[in-house]
């Protein structure tokens, strides 16, 4: 079946990166995007970017321009985010889904705490 | 920046009927409203539900659906269940990049 399997809860300082990584299995890695999603205690759901695992290609949403990378390891099926630069403000659970446009299947989910 | 806007809240009985829309700023994308509905329920990761504006997954249950309600995007939820108490969001694709609506919780009492 799909998986798609998140690494454990980060604590970082402000100032830091973190990254991620969201291991896939069950379907051909190179047949589907894979989305980055955050949401802050109590807010809601804010789409980050999408990476292209055949070439790697990588989109990112506007609030996120020059801080944060999406990779993929075509070997092991695994994307990876990483977020540089971190405040208080990037405390949230991050998400990877699965997408040919439909979004179908979702990762754990990864708490990021930011804090000094 | 496009803004996506949702109603914040609604109340539904038990066997009734809701609908919740779905707002964008810069209107219909290339592809029209190419629009995904996710529930999320607390504690959990989002699920979807609709794709494409009116596909259904495999296990979306049948009183979902979702349409193009005066020209906007829509979930309409009939013959609610206790267990549809969620907060549901839309996501709308437009050229490059994807944008979440700000998420209705839809309460069941």
């Amino acid at each position: 079946q799909v998986q798609l399997v998140q690494s454990g809860a980060e604590v970082k300082k402000p100032g830091a990166s973190v990254k991620i990584s969201c291991k896939t299995s069950g379907y051909t890695f190179t047949s589907y995007y894979i989305h980055w999603v955050r949401q802050a205690p109590g807010r809601g759901l804010e789409w980050m970017g999408i990476i292209n695992p055949p070439s790697g290609s990588a989109t990112y949403a506007q609030n996120f321009q020059g801080r944060l990378i999406m990779t993929r390891d075509t070997s092991t099926s695994t994307v990876y985010m990483d977020l540089n630069s971190l405040t208080s403000e990037d405390t949230a659970f991050y998400f990877c889904a699965r997408s040919y446009d439909d979004f179908d299947h979702w990762g754990q989910g990864t708490l990021v705490t930011v804090s000094s | 920046q496009t803004v996506v806007t949702q109603e914040p809240s609604l109340t539904v009985s038990p066997g009734g009927t809701v609908t919740l829309t779905c707002t964008s700023s810069a209107g219909p994308g290339t592809r029209g409203f190419y629009v995904n509905w996710l529930q999320q329920k607390p504690g959990q990761a989002p699920r979807a539900l609709i794709f494409g504006t009116t596909y259904k997954h495999s296990w979306t249950p049948a009183r979902f659906s979702g349409a193009l309600l005066g020209g906007k995007p829509a979930l309409t939820l009939s013959g609610v269940q206790p267990e549809d108490e969620a907060e549901y969001y839309c996501l709308l694709h437009h050229g490059d990049v994807w944008v979440f609506g700000g998420g209705t919780k839809v309460t069941v009492l």
